[in-house]
């Protein structure tokens, strides 16, 4: 199994221009996430998804969009790219949990963009 | 609200001592989930542990141990005899599992640098 997968793993972007980064897993997980990584700041929650065909907004939404179109795959959209938005971005995926039970997410090995 | 912190930003020891990195939290929830992951420097996310708020035994796997207090909300990790390979990022993470989103919360990290 490759677990979580990540393309691309490197990426350059102009101010204005856009890009999807996508995510794919083999371990039928039900939930898949997006997070963002800035030094000093640890991981945000940027957009996750319950289920294909659900997404959700988490902590730092703004400038983003996804799509679950299928179960194995989470897309994360970026239509005008800023400066702010150079990160390292991390997807993650986690089994479905019933009411009260959390399982542990497994990560991609990340996407670094770079915006100028 | 839930909250991670993770008050030691960084901390160097030579090679063979132990060394503890410290994680309190706050939930308001009774049942939820607590999490450890390190980053290595080669960047992915490696999940450790996953513990339960019913669980209070300590766990011990090889040279790493936790402690998980409840009394104190802490839920703190130990390496024992510490090796150069150690050297990384490590996250504390915390998820209230009420709703269906199933959200990990993460501290921002403590880098742990292990001296030869």
């Amino acid at each position: 199994n490759a677990g979580v997968t990540q393309t691309p793993k490197f990426r350059v972007l102009k101010t204005g221009q856009s890009m999807t980064l996508l995510c794919a897993q083999d371990m039928n997980h039900e939930y898949m996430y997006w997070y963002r990584q800035d030094p000093g700041m640890g991981l945000r929650l940027i957009h996750y998804s319950v289920g294909e065909g659900t997404t959700a907004k988490g902590e730092v939404p703004d400038g983003y969009n996804v799509s679950r179109l299928k179960k194995q795959n989470f897309l994360l959209g970026l239509e005008s790219a800023a400066p702010s938005q150079t990160s390292v971005y991390f997807c993650a995926s986690s089994q479905y949990g019933v009411m009260g039970v959390s399982y542990e997410q497994y990560f991609g090995p990340g996407t670094r963009l770079t915006v100028t | 609200a839930q909250k991670v912190t993770q008050a030691q930003t960084e901390i160097s020891v030579v090679e063979k001592e132990d060394v503890t990195l410290d994680c309190v939290y706050e939930t308001r929830d009774t049942t939820y989930y607590l999490f450890w992951y390190k980053q290595p420097p080669s960047g992915e996310l490696v999940f450790l542990i996953r513990r339960n708020s019913f669980d209070e035994q300590n766990e011990i796997s090889g040279r790493y141990s936790w402690n998980f207090q409840k009394s104190t909300s802490s839920f703190n990790f130990t390496i024992t005899a510490s090796q150069v390979v150690d050297s990384a990022v490590y996250f504390c993470a915390l998820s209230e599992a009420k709703n269906r989103d199933d959200k990990i919360i993460f501290g921002k990290g403590t880098r742990l640098h292990i001296l030869p």
